[in-house]
């Protein structure tokens, strides 16, 4: 592969269940993201890794959890999914310090009900 | 607080006609503007980025326009075809920002050029 993979596809979860959202790159980019994308909302930042051990919180972290163990892979938690986290959600990576340049994996369209 | 506002939300143009996308933002230390292009199902795309220093660049049909002062910069498509129908997003960010290269998203904009 070359890029971004997401997993699952789709998915459709009962309120309170647990839930990862996997990601994983193989461009050997330092930093990684995730997105939620709403209608009319655009694309807002959950969380951020500028490398591997370390992680931020971005525009809307409530409810979600990320860990970057290593370079590859950035997964999505969350611990006990609500309604308003039905949405579709996308992971990026760039290389940090040389361009801006965020790279999307193709998403993973989550409900909750 | 949406810091970088998009609009319109919607714009249906013919064939070969212009359409323009504009964005406005709040925040002076952005120095990185890009045009993300999104297919439906697919993620988004990198499409044309643009850095303060100059008021316009070109690639291809796509031009971006800046106007430092006013703080707003806009995506024009020329000749326009079917397959530029998708969803554009405008997007802003500090290069130097110790966090990376966070963007921050403007609303979207959803464009169909009809045959």
């Amino acid at each position: 592969i070359a890029g971004i993979t997401q997993a699952p596809t789709s998915q459709i979860l009962a309120a309170g269940r647990r839930m990862t959202l996997r990601c994983t790159q193989d461009m050997r980019h330092n930093a990684m993201y995730w997105y939620r994308q709403d209608l009319g909302l655009g694309l807002r930042l959950i969380h951020y890794s500028n490398t591997a051990g370390t992680t931020g919180k971005g525009e809307v972290p409530d409810g979600y959890s990320v860990s970057r163990a290593n370079t590859d892979d950035f997964p999505l938690t969350l611990a006990s999914a609500v309604p308003s986290q039905t949405s579709v959600y996308f992971c990026a990576s760039s290389v940090r310090g040389r361009t801006n340049e965020q790279f999307f994996g193709p998403g993973t369209r989550l409900t909750v009900l | 607080q949406q810091q970088v506002k998009q609009s319109p939300q919607s714009l249906i143009v013919q064939k070969g006609g212009i359409p323009i996308i504009n964005c406005a933002y709040e925040n002076t230390a952005f120095d990185y503007f890009p045009w993300y292009q999104q297919f439906p199902g697919k993620g988004p795309a990198l499409l044309i980025a643009i850095r303060p220093d100059v008021s316009e660049k070109k690639e291809g049909r796509f031009t971006i326009s800046f106007n430092k002062s006013a703080k707003q910069f806009s995506l024009h498509i020329m000749d326009s075809q079917p397959g530029d129908s998708a969803t554009y997003f405008c997007a802003a960010s500090r290069s130097m920002e110790t966090s990376g290269s966070r963007l921050t998203f403007g609303e979207g904009t959803q464009l169909t050029v009809n045959p």
